[in-house]
């Protein structure tokens, strides 16, 4: 099992252009989420999705989108980069997230620099 | 608001000897869950160890194990027999048991493992 896969691993962006950052779990988990990690802080929310067909915001939702294709893939969308969202995007995916036992396993990462 | 907070920034330790990373975190909740995850140069953010806050038991991982204190809201992560693979920084996460879908993320901890 390859766990939760992220592409691309890094990405510099001009401000204003736009880019979609992939993520895929192959752990038949029913939850996924987008954090970010910025320099000396944990990781941030931006958005969730309970389970296939659902999407919520998290904690730091602005200036994203995302797209939840399948049961499998969970995408972040940036429409026009901004400097602020330099940063490292961590998808992660988790059995179910009501469920009070569970756990959230991540990804490698995506490191993105808006110029 | 739940919040985490690990004091301690940078850690060193000596190539097989012990140390303690420590966390303390607020909420009102009584049922909760903790995490640490470890988080090496490549990025990865690894679970190492959970706790349930209805257990009295501390969790142990092979040479990972906590010290939970409920009452002071205390959740410390002992490293027996360091490794040179122990370097990371490391993460002490907070996620309520009634189901949420954010896990709340401490600053972190750099720990260097000296040979």
């Amino acid at each position: 099992n390859a766990g939760v896969t992220q592409t691309p691993k890094f990405q510099v962006l001009k401000t204003g252009q736009s880019m979609t950052l992939q993520c895929a779990q192959d752990m038949n988990h029913n939850s996924m989420y987008w954090y970010r990690q910025d320099p000396g802080m944990g990781l941030r929310l931006i958005y969730y999705s309970a389970s296939e067909g659902t999407t919520d915001k998290g904690e730091v939702p602005n200036g994203y989108n995302v797209s939840r294709l399948n049961k499998r893939e969970f995408s972040l969308r940036l429409e026009s980069a901004a400097p602020s969202q330099t940063s490292v995007y961590f998808c992660a995916s988790s059995r179910d997230y009501r469920q009070g036992t569970d756990t959230q396993y991540f990804g490698p990462g995506t490191r993105l620099t808006v110029l | 608001a739940q919040t985490v907070t690990q004091s301690q920034p940078e850690m060193s330790v000596q190539e097989a000897e012990t140390v303690t990373l420590s966390c303390t975190y607020d909420t009102s909740e009584s049922d909760y869950y903790l995490f640490w995850y470890k988080q090496p140069p490549s990025r990865q953010m690894i679970l190492v160890i959970r706790q349930e806050a209805y257990k009295q038991q501390n969790a142990t991982e092979n040479r990972f194990s906590v010290n939970f204190q409920k009452a002071a809201k205390s959740f410390s992560l002992k490293i027996s027999d360091s490794q040179l693979g122990d370097a990371a920084m490391y993460f002490c996460a907070y996620r309520y048991q009634g189901g949420s879908e954010k896990l709340v993320f401490g600053k972190g901890t750099k720990l260097t493992v000296n040979p």
